[in-house]
């Protein structure tokens, strides 16, 4: 059974980069598999960040794509996100998750990582 | 705003049948994506509740049923029970956002 764990800094200051990586157990990233980011801001809805697939290939959300860098390490199993120019709008809890290749459902989560932006 | 819509809550008794509208456009939904449905009780991640519209994953009870048509989807949830109070996420793809990711805003269920 696949598992993924978010890993990373949790208190970020105003302007600088967010990093967090999801290491993934019990799976191969290789696999058919996209692997994607989303978050929730506290008492807010879901919103996906960007995905990636093992060979590289990637899609963003429009709205933070100008600022966000999805990478992937096929080495080390596991796959990581950079937001660049944090704000505090920006403060959430980051999930990482296992997409089905095809259009399909997030079948697997991360617990999730909380983040706060703050100086 | 998200892009499918959702209304924030809903409420019914034990052992009575709600449901949980999704409404989206010929972008998403009606270009024949699939709808999937997430569970998350507060404080934990969202869990995978139904996928391709009206399948069940392993070990998630019968008594959740999902549906797609047209531009639209509904989560049926029969028997309802006080360990299903939770918040419920309708998810699908856009083709105008060259096939990405798209939510539902959520809903509250809240079991009277």
């Amino acid at each position: 059974q696949v598992q993924l764990q978010e890993s990373g800094p949790r208190l970020v200051e105003p302007s600088e980069t967010l990093s967090l990586t999801c290491a993934v157990s019990g799976s191969s990233i290789t696999t058919r598999f996209y692997w994607g980011w989303v978050r929730q801001p506290p008492g807010k809805g879901l919103e996906w960040i960007a995905s990636i697939y093992h060979d590289g290939s990637a899609y963003h959300n429009p709205s933070l794509k100008s600022r966000v860098t999805i990478s992937i390490d096929t080495s080390k199993n596991q796959f990581s996100l950079r937001l660049a120019s944090v704000t505090a709008t920006d403060s959430a809890v980051f999930y990482c998750a296992r997409i089905g290749w095809n259009y399909e459902a997030l079948d697997s989560w991360g617990q999730g990582a909380l983040v706060t932006v703050s100086s | 705003q998200s892009v499918l819509t959702q209304p924030p809550s809903v409420s019914g008794a034990p052992g009575q049948r709600v449901t949980i509208s999704c409404s989206g456009s010929r972008s998403n939904i009606g270009a024949t994506y699939d709808v999937h449905w997430y569970q998350q009780i507060p404080g934990t991640a969202p869990k995978l509740l139904i996928y391709a519209n009206n399948n069940r994953p392993s070990g998630i009870p019968d008594r959740f049923s999902g549906s797609k048509s047209g531009t639209s989807a509904s989560l049926a949830i029969t028997g309802l029970q006080a360990e299903d109070e939770a918040i419920y996420y309708c998810q699908s793809y856009d083709i105008s956002l060259s096939g990405l990711v798209v939510f539902g805003g959520g809903t509250k269920l809240t079991v009277l």
